[in-house]
């Protein structure tokens, strides 16, 4: 079964403090690696995908990189509107692509 | 910029009551997908459709459910006899049939409360 296990659980940056949050991965074979963003009550806003060890996706503040184990968001300079939930989710097979998401890393950026 | 769009976006129903949620799809997209977030949990798989048939589901999705398409349009998740266990909200998902393009893309979701 595939398992998705995101940290830190909270973090709480100042407005220009970078940072990074991990996603570690257990799956069978890893076909895809989604990160999506989600605000209080509304549904998650999709990131990036990555497929394969190495690749790296960058867009505006944001920076992501996968292993074979785990990713990583890259928060450049962040300002107070990146405030959010950013959850990641895994991929593993079959054709139907259903995500296994992660709990997410809520994060609040103070001015 | 094309969206999924999801009624009502609220709903609040007594236990026993059939609901139905709604969902419009991007419209060339052709993969459809219901989650469920209870409340502070991980967002959860429940069925995914194409070409007019269920293709997966997961053990959250019984009898208690089912989806629908039932015009070039909509696409719908009923719930026969609520539980208050079922109190949660209710994404919908859409994705292109595309080569290198997996990427689901998600509705505001549905907030079904049950009393």
């Amino acid at each position: 079964e595939d398992q998705v296990t995101q940290s830190p659980e909270a973090l709480r940056l100042q407005e220009g403090e970078s940072s990074s949050l991990n996603c570690s991965y257990t799956v069978s074979g890893l076909r895809g690696l989604f990160w999506y963003r989600q605000d209080p009550g509304k549904g998650p806003e999709f990131l990036f995908t990555l497929y394969s060890a190495g690749e790296e996706k960058e867009k505006e503040r944001l920076k992501a990189t996968l292993t074979k184990k785990e990713s990583f968001l890259h928060i450049t300079a962040p300002k107070p509107e990146d405030s959010a939930t950013y959850l990641c989710a895994v991929h593993s097979g079959g054709s139907n692509y259903k995500l296994t998401f992660g709990k997410g890393t809520l994060l609040t950026v103070n001015p | 910029e094309p969206e999924v769009t999801q009624t009502p976006s609220h709903q609040v129903t007594q236990m026993g009551q059939e609901v139905i949620l709604r969902c419009v799809p991007i419209s060339n997209h052709l993969y459809f997908y219901w989650y469920r977030q209870i409340l502070g949990q991980k967002v959860e798989f429940l069925v995914s459709f194409y070409n007019n048939e269920i293709s997966e589901k997961s053990e959250i999705f019984d009898d208690q459910f089912s989806v629908e398409r039932p015009d070039g349009s909509n696409f719908t998740l009923k719930i026969r006899s609520t539980k208050l266990e079922d109190s949660a909200m209710y994404f919908c998902a859409s994705r292109a049939d595309r080569v290198g393009s997996y990427e689901q893309y998600f509705g505001p979701g549905t907030r079904l409360t049950v009393t």
